[in-house]
């Protein structure tokens, strides 16, 4: 069985340009989530999908969005890049919604803001 | 704001010794408590999701407990080896559904 596949693995971009970054859940998952992990810091929360809706958003600025796709696959934009966005961004699924269930993490995309 | 603290932030043990880690969450309005194993250049990996007051969960080497009334879980690794180098992550569930994380006790297990 397929696990979490994201693309692109790295990505570089300049100051006020856009980001799309892409995830592939395991199959059978409809739940998305997304995180960022800065320098110094934990993963932290960005955006959960369930069923084609987004469920809840972390602490970020509405820059931050995404989607998700009849397909369950996900989509993470940012717009007008800062520096500070510079990070690696997780994508995981799980099965169903609800915090009990497993999440399976893919590899990540590393974003850097020149 | 949640606070979800991990202790140590590293620790360094030789293989063989025997290691536990700490995770401290809020204790009201519990729902999980989840643990995960990073790798470096790897994908986080779930080692256990607890929900039960009490619970205990065990996969291998690697066992965890969980306090929800005073807030806490450890994580213990019985006879560490050098595979067992990686950051571990707890993350906190409450009944707003989305994850909490650590930042992680990042071990070194030395041959």
């Amino acid at each position: 069985e397929a696990g979490v596949t994201q693309s692109p693995t790295h990505l570089i971009k300049t100051r006020g340009q856009q980001a799309t970054l892409r995830c592939s859940p395991i199959s059978g998952h409809t739940s998305v989530y997304w995180y960022q992990q800065a320098l110094g810091l934990g993963l932290q929360f960005l955006l959960w999908y369930d069923e084609g809706e987004e469920r809840n958003r972390g602490n970020f600025p509405p820059r931050f969005s995404g989607r998700q796709f009849p397909n369950y696959s996900s989509e993470l934009n940012v717009n007008a890049l800062e520096l500070e966005d510079s990070a690696l961004y997780l994508c995981a699924s799980s099965q169903t919604s609800g915090g009990a269930n497993t999440q399976y993490f893919g590899p990540g995309t590393r974003l850097t803001v020149l | 704001i949640l606070n979800v603290e991990q202790s140590p932030q590293s620790l360094h043990v030789q293989e063989g010794d025997s290691t536990n880690f700490t995770c401290s969450f809020p204790s009201s309005n519990f729902y999980a408590l989840h643990w995960y194993r990073w790798e470096t250049a790897k994908s986080p990996e779930a080692l256990f999701v607890m929900t039960l007051n009490g619970d205990e969960k065990k996969k291998g080497r690697i066992s965890a407990t969980l306090n929800t009334k005073e807030g806490y879980s450890y994580l213990y690794i019985k006879g560490s080896q050098p595979e067992d180098s990686a950051t571990y992550l707890c993350a906190f569930l409450s009944g707003y559904s989305t994850l909490t994380f650590g930042k992680g006790t990042m071990l070194l297990v030395s041959p």
